[in-house]
């Protein structure tokens, strides 16, 4: 069935360093993969996406890697800041509005 | 522009109660979403809609009924609330091509006694 996954539950950062957040995705035909952050008692906000015809994309200290060959999402987060922590959710949509979430990876930075 | 709102924030139902979460946008969405998230995992999608006047069932849609007579409303209703429906629930809305993702409400929390 369809599914996406996180390899990592827990990542802690020391502030200033970049972070990496991995997700493994199920669906070949998935041609649609967003990353979300999510603060304690708020709904998830959109940080960037990504289509399947591209492997990478850049926004403001994060980009977005897509390895369709072996199905994974990466985010990065360049020079990792105390408002950075969060739970980070990747998504992927196959057709319509259906999202597709992964369980989530929680981001901690240490000052 | 107020985005995406949900109302109320908390709700406390007794089992066999019925109520509506209500989730209202600006933006002139086509798409409407209803998911839930519970402790350690990811959202599941309950209903969508792709316009007024149509909706469909997403992963978990048992005990759910929705609809969609304006473009702006897409509330959700509990028939009969069980004690596995304690969640926090979240509206979310989108352009039809899906661009910049979506849009979520801060969610209803909801606890089933």
């Amino acid at each position: 069935g369809e599914s996406v996954g996180l390899h990592l539950p827990t990542l802690s950062v020391q502030e200033g360093d970049n972070s990496i957040i991995n997700c493994a995705y199920s669906n070949s035909a998935s041609d649609y993969f967003i990353w979300y952050k999510q603060e304690s008692g708020k709904g998830p906000q959109f940080i960037i996406d990504i289509r399947s015809n591209m492997d990478k994309r850049q926004g403001q200290r994060v980009t977005v890697l897509l390895n369709k060959t072996v199905k994974h999402l990466s985010l990065q987060i360049a020079a990792t800041q105390p408002g950075d922590s969060a739970v980070y959710f990747c998504a992927e949509n196959k057709d319509g509005n259906k999202l597709v979430f992964g369980a989530g990876t929680i981001l901690r930075v240490k000052s | 522009n107020a985005g995406v709102t949900q109302t109320p924030k908390f709700q406390v139902l007794k089992t066999g109660q019925s109520m509506t979460l209500q989730c209202a946008q600006d933006m002139n969405h086509e798409y409407m979403s209803w998911y839930r998230q519970d402790p350690g995992m990811g959202l599941r999608l309950i209903h969508y809609s792709v316009g007024a006047g149509i909706t469909d069932q997403g992963e978990v849609p048992n005990g759910y009924n929705v609809s969609r007579s304006t473009t702006e409303d897409f509330p959700l209703r509990l028939l009969s609330a069980a004690p596995s429906q304690t969640s926090v629930y979240f509206c979310a809305s989108s352009y039809r091509g899906r661009e910049n993702g979506y849009t979520f409400g801060s969610g209803t929390r909801l606890t089933v006694v």
